[in-house]
């Protein structure tokens, strides 16, 4: 059965720290790996990884795929209030897109 | 250029009703999904679809049933409600290889 796991389940810090959120997955027939950010409604996509070792980049954020061990890891540096949200990680096979549950990162002034 | 679009927002059922959620896109995309999102749960896939006339079981798919009887549509029906299905569903939709784009979200709640 396929399967996306999370970690932490949830992640308080203080403006400024810096956060890193851990992805491992099992999905057969793997293709990619996808991060998203969900604020009050959608998810909006940030990253997709399908190759190992190369570093995605968007600003204070970044990610990471190792596809031998199976995992992923975002980091976000100098965390700002705005980054408050649930981060979903997903598994994407042929045709299936299987989602972690979430990691709620609060970030407080 | 509206993306992926849910209908209803909002909708509370009492136990035993039945409803249809549709999901419109119009980016041309072969693939589209139908998630539930429960507090603690992440997003679990109901059923989804690779092409016009397919669907496909996902990993929470009793209690529901889908069509996608057009491209740019693909409509979620719950037969009888019952107060599990209280959640907050969502729909994606994606070319091949690409990011999956979602809607907006339909709350549903059962009574």
């Amino acid at each position: 059965e396929d399967k996306v796991v999370q970690s932490p389940l949830s992640l308080v810090v203080h403006e400024g720290d810096t956060v890193t959120l851990n992805c491992s997955y099992e999905v057969t027939n793997f293709r990619s790996l996808l991060w998203y950010k969900q604020e009050k409604k959608a998810p909006t996509f940030l990253f997709m990884l399908t190759s190992s070792g190369i570093e995605k980049k968007s600003g204070r954020l970044s990610s990471i795929l190792d596809k031998k061990e199976l995992f992923s890891i975002l980091n976000i540096t100098a965390t700002q209030t705005g980054d408050s949200a649930i981060y979903l990680c997903a598994g994407r096979n042929t045709d299936k897109l299987i989602f972690g549950t979430g990691t709620r990162l609060q970030v407080f002034p | 250029n509206a993306g992926v679009t849910q209908t209803p927002k909002f909708r509370v059922l009492k136990t035993g009703q039945s409803m249809t959620l549709l999901c419109a896109q119009d980016m041309n995309h072969e693939y589209m999904y139908w998630y539930r999102q429960d507090p603690g749960m992440g997003l679990r896939l109901i059923h989804y679809s690779v092409g016009e006339g397919t669907t496909a079981k996902g990993e929470v798919p009793d209690g529901y049933n889908v069509s996608r009887l057009k491209k740019q549509n693909f409509l979620l029906g719950l037969e009888s409600a019952a107060p599990s299905q209280t959640s907050v569903y969502f729909c994606a939709s994606r070319f091949q290889g690409d990011e999956a784009f979602f809607g907006q979200g339909t709350r549903l709640t059962v009574v």
